[in-house]
């Protein structure tokens, strides 16, 4: 089965640095890209960035708002996926979740979720 | 970066009903178009991928179409577990971008 854990939300004040990671498990973590989605209270879904599998380069992107402050990393020995944030925003606060894609020919889609973890920036 | 436009942002139905929610892209996008079902404290669940593709284990009540850059998802006969709001999303490039949303609300 499928296990998508993300840890490390909280409460920071403005201008601070938080660090989420994202524990996988039930597939073959080191072939798969990975993606971060937030979700702003009673707001839609956000792509935030993603990573490819080393495979495949290992390369990232990013959404705009976001680039140049927050960092997708992964940890392919540890099954672990992470997001480094920084320089946070009061509009950063939103539930972040970690996901996995997957393909079918050509396609590619958000297959697995996480629960999500409450970010809150706030002073 | 491409826009995509969801409409409407909410219906009030009933059980039985047949639903149709629409998503425009910005540009051509072929048909990089998936859709997803998201439950109030719940992940999103991927319901269609590549336009018209049902995801396994997703009913066949569900079901994606395309014309050019708009894009539609039906729901043939609403059952009571529907009730819930959609998100159409691009996977054509990046930044890969969704939709509004369309919240499906009983009537």
């Amino acid at each position: 089965e499928v296990h998508l854990v993300e840890s490390g939300g909280g409460l920071v004040k403005p201008g601070g640095s938080l660090r989420l990671s994202c524990a996988a498990s039930g597939f073959t973590f080191s072939t798969t890209w990975m993606s971060w989605v937030r979700q702003a209270p009673g707001k839609g879904l956000e792509w935030v960035g993603r990573i490819k599998s080393k495979t495949d380069g290992g390369t990232t992107d990013y959404a705009t708002p976001v680039k140049g402050r927050f960092t997708i990393s992964r940890d392919d020995s540890k099954n672990t996926l992470y997001l480094q944030m920084n320089s946070l925003k009061t509009e950063d606060t939103a539930v972040y979740y970690c996901t996995a894609e997957g393909s079918s020919s050509s396609w590619v889609y958000f297959y697995y979720w996480g629960q999500g973890t409450l970010v809150t920036v706030s002073s | 970066d491409i826009q995509m436009t969801q409409s409407p942002s909410s219906l009030s139905v009933s059980v039985g009903d047949r639903v149709t929610i629409t998503c425009r892209a910005s540009q051509s996008i072929s048909s990089y178009l998936n859709w997803y079902q998201q439950k109030p404290g719940k992940a999103p669940k991927l319901l269609i991928y590549g336009a018209s593709s049902l995801q396994s284990g997703v009913p066949s009540r569900f079901s994606g179409s395309a014309s050019g850059t708009d894009f539609t998802l039906t729901i043939s006969s609403l059952q009571p577990e529907d009730f819930a709001t959609y998100y159409c999303q691009q996977s054509y490039s990046t930044p890969l971008t969704f939709g509004g949303g369309t919240r499906v609300e009983i009537k």
